[in-house]
């Protein structure tokens, strides 16, 4: 997984506080996925972009979560007034079209 | 939507023995892959499988993609204590681009 780089390794927050979680890709890879992980459980899809283009957000939630994959730069997670419960970690991975995905060492993140 | 059951969910074995593992699923995946993620790390990637039935290895490691598209399966030999840690299956549809993964199967080997 080397080339996926994720930062900070790690984050914490106070409530109400704003999270940017950056990954960037793999260099060729247009494509970036994140993913949560709780401890103790597995990697909850949260969204799916290309760039520029948000493909699929079905896991994200509705409020204070939204990410971005601008045309330049790094792919963005953002979450606004976090909450106790926003304590994760999160990986983010990329691939090429319809290639295997490659994840960074993710961040995780505590809320206090 | 589409799910991925992994299983067994956890295994606890022998140095030495063989492991096996699988994923199944309702849809059809063009990809399948499968990862190791061990305490504190990102998932690494081990196997991937493009075509169906087809069967790779990567040393103790080999994994095929199930005839129907829809399952795979991973099996290690002669498990060695490093060998530790949560291997998860992830189906990879061309259609709609989206990887989703298995819930993880978690592997403790005693020496």
């Amino acid at each position: 997984n080397a080339g996926v780089m994720q930062n900070p390794r790690h984050l914490v927050r106070r409530r109400g506080q704003e999270a940017r979680l950056r990954c960037s890709p793999m260099k060729g890879h247009s494509h970036v996925y994140w993913y949560r992980q709780l401890p103790e459980e597995g990697l909850k899809f949260m969204v799916y972009l290309q760039k520029e283009n948000i493909i699929d957000e079905s896991g994200m939630p509705k409020e204070r979560f939204s990410a971005e994959f601008p045309k330049e730069g790094p792919s963005i997670l953002r979450i606004q007034q976090v909450v106790r419960g926003d304590s994760a970690a999160y990986f983010c991975a990329s691939s090429g079209r319809n290639t295997e995905a490659f994840f960074g060492q993710g961040t995780r993140l505590t809320v206090v | 939507g589409q799910q991925l059951n992994q299983s067994p969910q956890s295994m606890f074995i022998q140095e030495g023995e063989d492991v096996s593992m699988n994923c199944t699923s309702s849809s059809i995946f063009n990809t399948w892959l499968w990862y190791k993620q061990e305490p504190g790390e990102g998932p690494v990637l081990l196997i991937a499988l493009y075509k169906a039935g087809e069967l790779t290895s990567n040393g103790r490691l080999t994994a095929q993609f199930g005839i129907t598209r829809k399952d795979s399966f991973l099996n290690i030999s002669a498990s060695i204590p490093s060998d530790v840690g949560i291997y998860f299956c992830a189906g990879l549809s061309s259609n709609t681009g989206k990887l989703i993964f298995g819930q993880g199967t978690t592997l403790q080997v005693k020496p």
